[in-house]
């Protein structure tokens, strides 16, 4: 099956830092990536929606300038939390979608922890 | 708007029993969904999901669920309960199964007892 990647698994940083989160498809290419948030013991809220060389499209209350998303190919999309705090400590979860697929296929998380 | 509630935050079995999870929608078009598993610290993965085609929905590790449009309702089932299957369990809804966005119900923790 379609496997989806993350890098880091899981990262600390200084309040006020900039981190990077990589998600990439590895088998299959993906036009749309999803980015998701997830609080401990709660559901995913859906972030943001990317699509391969355009512009992100944000969910309702998400900062697009706090959350940057690139999609620069069809393998590879970037999450960076800009200027971090500790409330933004959580659990990132990315999907990818193949061009002419019907699922979502989940990435492993990367759990970010702002000091 | 489309919504998923999922009654019960938590439930317990014992190794077994059946396992029962309940998922109700909301949709003013005919939905698509899903049954997502996730172990702790770790992705979602999919269980099963209703395409309307067939109303019984056969997925991985002995689950299964049933579209009842009457009921709204997308309840997960399994014969029997195994220790593995302690996890947390999200419902999902999507207007399109071309991969739309998918909105998550708030999830079940299944807990299983020797």
């Amino acid at each position: 099956g379609a496997v989806v990647s993350q890098h880091p698994s899981r990262v600390i940083c200084k309040s006020g830092t900039s981190v990077k989160i990589e998600c990439r498809s590895l088998d299959f290419q993906a036009t749309t990536m999803f980015w998701y948030r997830q609080f401990p013991k709660q559901s995913l809220m859906l972030m943001a929606t990317s699509n391969e060389g355009s512009k992100a499209t944000y969910e309702q209350g998400v900062e697009k300038d706090k959350f940057l998303i690139n999609h620069a190919s069809l393998t590879l999309s970037t999450l960076t939390v800009t200027s971090a705090h500790p409330e933004d400590s959580s659990f990132y979860i990315c999907s990818a979608r193949e061009p002419q697929g019907d699922e979502q296929y989940f990435g492993p998380g990367t759990r970010l922890t702002v000091t | 708007a489309q919504s998923v509630t999922q009654l019960g935050s938590h439930v317990s079995v014992s190794e077994g029993a059946l396992v029962l999870l309940r998922c109700n929608y909301s949709s003013s078009v005919p939905p698509y969904l899903f049954w997502y598993v996730q172990y702790p610290n770790q992705g979602l993965q999919l269980l099963l999901k209703y395409t309307s085609a067939a109303t019984l929905v056969k997925g991985i590790n002995g689950f299964e669920a049933e579209f009842k449009k009457s009921e709204t309702s997308f309840h997960l089932t399994k014969p029997s309960a195994h220790m593995s299957d302690a996890a947390e369990y999200f419902c999902a809804v999507s207007l399109s199964y071309s991969g739309g966005k998918l909105i998550f119900g708030q999830g079940t923790e299944l807990s299983v007892k020797p």
